[in-house]
């Protein structure tokens, strides 16, 4: 079955580390996106992609980069790791169909900056 | 950024009682979906509404996307402490595939 996968699940770190989450899915979806989940914010957009080679910037993407080499991952990395930056973070894909466009979320990261 | 004002953000009801969600915005959106998440978990999709005035009924859950495809509510009647959980509504923005998420809404029905 298809999928969408995290890791790692659980990470803790010191401020000012480079960090990677990484994700991967089989769905052969186009579109990838990364969240972060804090209480009281919902999920808000960090970066996301349309497909190879392709990257944009969502709501709240200072300190933070992606890349897309394939089809399959989108790494999340944090360049410098801040306190701010303790939270859960999500990687969703999708594609489009006439209900419109389903996102498919992995089971989450959860980081600590210490 | 188009924005999505969920509300309540806590409820806490006995299993048995109704009721409803709001998802107001002031922007229009090309679909409204209503995702569930539970503890350790990513969201998961339950419904997606795209006409304007739209009803979808998913046994005792009725979700609507009113006439102007600017706000939605999801209604649970009678429920039960399977129902147990956040619930989130994302508007897809018409000039793409992006989602803009509401704050969510933790239900807990207690037996």
């Amino acid at each position: 079955d298809a999928e969408i996968t995290q890791s790692p699940r659980h990470k803790i770190t010191e401020t000012g580390r480079q960090v990677t989450l990484a994700c991967h899915q089989t769905w052969n979806h186009n579109n990838m996106f990364w969240y972060r989940q804090d209480l009281g914010h919902g999920l808000r957009l960090i970066h996301y992609s349309y497909g190879v080679q392709d990257t944009n910037k969502g709501e709240v993407s200072d300190g933070y980069s992606v890349s897309r080499s394939n089809t399959e991952d989108l790494p999340l990395t944090l360049e410098s790791a801040a306190s701010s930056q303790t939270s859960v973070y999500f990687c969703a894909s999708s594609e489009y169909s006439e209900q419109g466009d389903t996102q498919y979320f992995g089971p989450g990261t959860r980081l600590t900056v210490l | 950024t188009q924005l999505l004002e969920q509300s309540p953000q806590f409820l806490s009801i006995q299993e048995g009682e109704n009721l409803t969600v709001y998802c107001n915005s002031s922007s229009v959106f090309s679909s409204l979906q209503w995702y569930r998440q539970e503890p350790g978990e990513g969201p998961v999709l339950l419904v997606t509404v795209v006409t304007g005035g739209e009803v979808k009924k998913l046994k005792r859950l009725t979700f609507q996307f009113g006439d102007a495809r600017k706000d939605s509510s999801l209604h649970i009647t009678a429920a039960q402490p399977g129902d147990t959980g956040l619930y989130l509504c994302a508007g897809e923005e018409t000039s793409g595939s992006r989602l803009t998420f509401g704050e969510g809404t933790q239900l807990t029905v207690n037996p």
